[in-house]
């Protein structure tokens, strides 16, 4: 499997505008997590899905950010309006049921809002 | 809420050992995890322990976790300069979620 794949793996927008991540997580894993790591605030959960399902968005940080799995194989995190203060590297993380809660990173998308 | 807590950096000397730390605060964890992320990737689990368990030893990495004090380290021997990397302590009670701590940077020195 070529695991976790999250694209664009760099992006760099103006302020106002509108950025679309992507994940693809590992086939057969059922439950999709969304991080957000900066220095300052460290690695951060965002939302995390079950079966599709999303069942924690507490950290979501505002309306601005949403975020949809409309099947299995394909996840998107959106932030509209983008702001300089979002800035950080994103990663998703996927993980199968099972007793170990091992949970496979993707390589994450480095997002600079200018 | 659940916290896990980690010192944000260590340096020790190659060939030394290096032991990192890290404090919980949920006493109904089931799993213990150290996650490893080397720069310009995400992270990768690196050992886990049960929480029946007191210690883990796999190669170079030892796990030691004291229940009672909500206390867990990782000790890494003969240091090595490929082992440079954040280290992230976790924890996982319930089906889904893991609390991960704010990582201890590992730097290496000659």
């Amino acid at each position: 499997d070529a695991g976790v794949i999250q694209s664009p793996r760099h992006e760099v927008t103006e302020m106002g505008q509108e950025v679309t991540l992507r994940c693809k997580p590992i086939s057969g894993h059922n439950s999709l997590f969304w991080y957000r790591q900066t220095m300052m605030r460290g690695l951060e959960l965002l939302i995390y899905f079950n079966n599709n399902v999303p069942i924690d968005d507490s950290g979501m940080p505002e309306d601005r950010f949403s975020a949809k799995m409309p099947n299995a194989s394909f996840s998107t995190l959106k932030i509209q309006p983008s702001e300089p203060r979002d800035s950080a590297v994103y990663f998703c993380a996927s993980r199968s049921s099972g007793s170990v809660d091992e949970q496979f990173f993707g390589p994450g998308t480095r997002l600079t809002v200018l | 809420g659940e916290d896990v807590e980690q010192s944000l950096f260590l340096s020790v000397r190659e060939g030394d050992s290096s032991v990192i730390n890290c404090t919980y605060t949920d006493s109904s964890s089931t799993y213990l995890y150290w996650y490893k992320q080397e720069p310009g990737a995400g992270l990768q689990l690196l050992t886990y322990i049960f929480s029946n368990m007191d210690m883990k030893q796999d190669q170079r990495l030892t796990v030691l976790l004291n229940k009672k004090d909500k206390h867990l380290s990782l000790r890494i021997a003969d240091t090595q300069t490929g082992d440079s990397a954040i280290y992230f302590c976790a924890e996982s009670s319930s089906a889904s979620k893991i609390i991960f701590g704010s990582g201890t940077r590992l730097s290496i020195r000659p």
